[in-house]
């Protein structure tokens, strides 16, 4: 059974710093990856998809690499702002008829 | 970009009674829709794949009989909670994917459901 697991559970810092979140999966027989963004109360904005044929995918400042063979995506945040303070999920194909497979989200607070 | 819309967005009901929630794909056709629960602090949990015009997949553990799912529609799949109990209070979002294959994803707004 396919299990995401995502470092760190939360994080705390001043606007202005590069961000690195962490994802991992069991299951490396996967055909893309997507990251998430959760805000309190609200449900979640795609923010990137990784094709299992891609390495990673760029969009503003955010970047998200894909390593399928060692079960690992990580999600670069530059420059961060205030409004980037939300819950980031990565999730992958693993449920039933491709459903996803959510990690628990990193909490991510920046810092005015 | 495709929209998937949920209702109600919150919802309170009294023990024992059901309640139903809409999802709704608002300019696309999906024949496949799915629906999670997210309790406090946890992630997003698969309840159950909502396919047009046949009968749901349900995760292990999910009570189909408690949690009926109706894909009578391209754009619309309900989820009713019968008999609801406190437990059940949760955050229900539900997704549907753009056409078929491995079409992305696009995510509603979610229901806050309160058992009281």
């Amino acid at each position: 059974k396919q299990e995401v697991t995502q470092i760190p559970a939360a994080l705390s810092v001043p606007e202005g710093e590069n961000l690195v979140l962490n994802c991992s999966f069991t299951d490396s027989a996967i055909y893309n990856l997507q990251w998430f963004r959760q805000d309190p109360g609200k449900g979640l904005t795609s923010l990137l998809l990784i094709q299992s044929s891609q390495r990673e995918q760029t969009s503003g400042r955010l970047n998200a690499s894909l390593d399928k063979s060692s079960g690992r995506s990580t999600l670069y945040i530059a420059a961060s702002q205030p409004g980037d303070s939300a819950t980031y999920l990565c999730a992958v194909p693993g449920g039933g008829a491709d459903g996803l497979t959510f990690g628990k989200g990193t909490h991510l607070i920046i810092q005015p | 970009g495709a929209v998937v819309s949920q209702h109600p967005s919150w919802v309170i009901c009294k023990s024992g009674t059901s309640v139903k929630i809409e999802c709704r794909s608002l300019d696309f056709q999906a024949t496949t829709m799915f629906w999670y629960r997210q309790f406090p602090k946890q992630s997003l949990m698969l309840m159950a794949t909502s396919n047009e015009g046949s009968k749901a997949t349900y995760e292990q553990g999910v009570e189909k009989d408690k949690f009926l799912i109706n894909h009578a529609s391209l754009t619309l799949s309900t989820l009713t909670v019968t008999s609801a109990h406190p437990e059940d209070s949760s955050f229900y979002i539900c997704s549907a994917r753009d056409g078929i294959g491995r079409n992305t994803i696009y995510f509603g707004e979610g229901s806050w459901l309160t058992v009281v």
